[in-house]
């Protein structure tokens, strides 16, 4: 059973201040999603990362993926308010056909 | 006007009744999913259709029946809904042909059993 944990669940930071989201998960996989959930709102699709090393930018936010460790990152840079919200990551299990998803990270960014 | 439309939004029932969630998309998808999310669970998935002929269990699937009337819509039942099946409900859709699928997700239904 592929289990997918992150780290931390809560999250308060400051206005301006960098922090980083962690999200393991158990078995292998070459596809990971990270995504976003404003409060009674659906889910917005952040980042597709297909491959080892794979990195990607939008923003203030940066996903990374390393397969072998198992390991996912979200890195946050620079906070603002507007980021304020939940993310999720989701790892695809290799047989391919459905998302695991993490318990999510709900961020509160403060002035 | 949105892609993937989920109805009803909100839905209060009573325990035992049974209830039908709606999920109809425009984005000429072939996968559909249904997921519920819980408070501090994230989401789960409770069925999901590869295609019209073709749906398939998900972990939480006891208590739920599905239906894909057409590629375009994908339903939920609860046969006779008790109140743990108080949750936020989602439908999401995918198209495994394009490169960077990801999933894309419906604004959700909220459930109150009572």
């Amino acid at each position: 059973e592929l289990k997918v944990e992150q780290n931390p669940l809560f999250l308060s930071m400051q206005e301006g201040k960098n922090y980083t989201i962690y999200c393991n998960y158990s078995t292998t996989s070459d596809r990971l999603y990270w995504y976003r959930q404003d409060p009674g709102k659906s889910l917005e699709s952040l980042f597709v990362l297909l491959s080892n090393g794979a990195v990607k930018q939008e923003g203030r936010l940066m996903a990374s993926l390393d397969t072998k460790a198992r390991l996912s990152t979200l890195h946050i840079t620079a906070a603002v308010h507007d980021l304020s919200a939940t993310y999720f990551c989701a790892v695809e299990e290799n047989s391919g056909y459905a998302l695991n998803f993490g318990k999510g990270t709900s961020l509160l960014v403060t002035p | 006007d949105a892609d993937v439309t989920q109805t009803p939004r909100n839905r209060i029932t009573k325990t035992g009744k049974r209830i039908m969630l709606e999920c109809s998309q425009t984005k000429g998808h072939d996968r559909m999913y249904w997921y519920r999310q819980d408070p501090g669970l994230g989401l789960r998935l409770i069925y999901y259709s590869f295609d019209v002929k073709d749906i398939n269990k998900g972990e939480i699937s006891d208590g739920y029946s599905v239906s894909r009337q057409a590629q375009a819509k994908f339903s939920l039942s609860l046969e006779s809904a008790i109140p743990n099946q108080t949750a936020l409900y989602f439908c999401a859709t995918s198209d495994p042909r394009r490169y960077q699928e990801t999933q894309y997700f419906g604004p959700g239904t909220r459930l109150l059993v009572l």
